[in-house]
């Protein structure tokens, strides 16, 4: 089982839809939360990022944080087609830990 | 510059040639990072840097992969003998302090080894 786990999709939409994507971890010690979006060939753009358990929202992103669970949420709202890309969740305990772990990533598309 | 800079965008190399990809950090950070992405996986860590000192490199996968950051900026990942498994797209980011999980990453040099 990887540390991370992430479904890959794809996931469809219609634009204008609530689309929620999650991932789900093993390794307690993690306390840094990450979501990234990659268009197809380019590297991934840092959305949100958030410390220990909780929700952050900026725009039309809300990133959820449940710790206990260990479970992650991005939650995107009013979706364009714009935001049609994959997205991939990271991860890191912090400290001399710097690397990020990452999910697989969810291919998302938002049909006009 | 503005971004993190990778070069060459695309390699092709044959089965058993070395390559050496570049990576052109933001100005001043003191943090490089190199991860390797298959495809349809996400990255996958290979090493660190902070300023010239390789802090780890316990994700590199083999000794045939070598990184090296001489003057604390520019990085250099070298791949000996290439083999057909080292095909993926190496991304390198780099951030403004030690050990930050803030992470910006330059747009990667995808490798095909055939």
């Amino acid at each position: 089982q990887k540390e991370v786990e992430q479904d890959p999709g794809p996931l469809s939409v219609p634009e204008g839809a609530i689309v929620s994507l999650n991932c789900t971890y093993s390794n307690s010690a993690f306390q840094y939360f990450m979501w990234y979006r990659q268009y197809s060939r380019k590297g991934p753009e840092l959305l949100m990022y958030t410390y220990s358990s909780g929700n952050k929202e900026d725009g039309r992103f809300t990133a959820q944080v449940d710790k206990s669970s260990k479970y992650i949420s991005l939650f995107i709202r009013d979706s364009q087609p714009s935001d049609s890309a994959t997205y991939l969740c990271a991860m890191s305990a912090g400290g001399s830990q710097g690397n990020l772990i990452f999910g697989k990533g969810t291919k998302l598309s938002v049909k006009p | 510059g503005a971004g993190v800079s990778q070069s060459p965008r695309y390699k092709v190399a044959k089965r058993g040639q070395d390559v050496a990809l570049r990576c052109d950090p933001i100005s001043g950070h003191v943090s490089l990072f190199w991860y390797q992405q298959a495809l349809g996986q996400g990255p996958e860590f290979l090493t660190y840097f902070q300023n010239e000192a390789q802090l780890d490199k316990s994700g590199l996968p083999s000794d045939r992969f070598f990184a090296e950051r001489p003057e604390g900026s520019v990085s250099t990942l070298k791949i000996q003998r290439t083999q057909q498994e080292d095909s993926a797209v190496y991304l390198c980011a780099s951030s403004l302090v030690a050990f930050s999980n803030i992470q910006y990453f330059g747009a990667g040099t995808r490798l095909s080894v055939l």
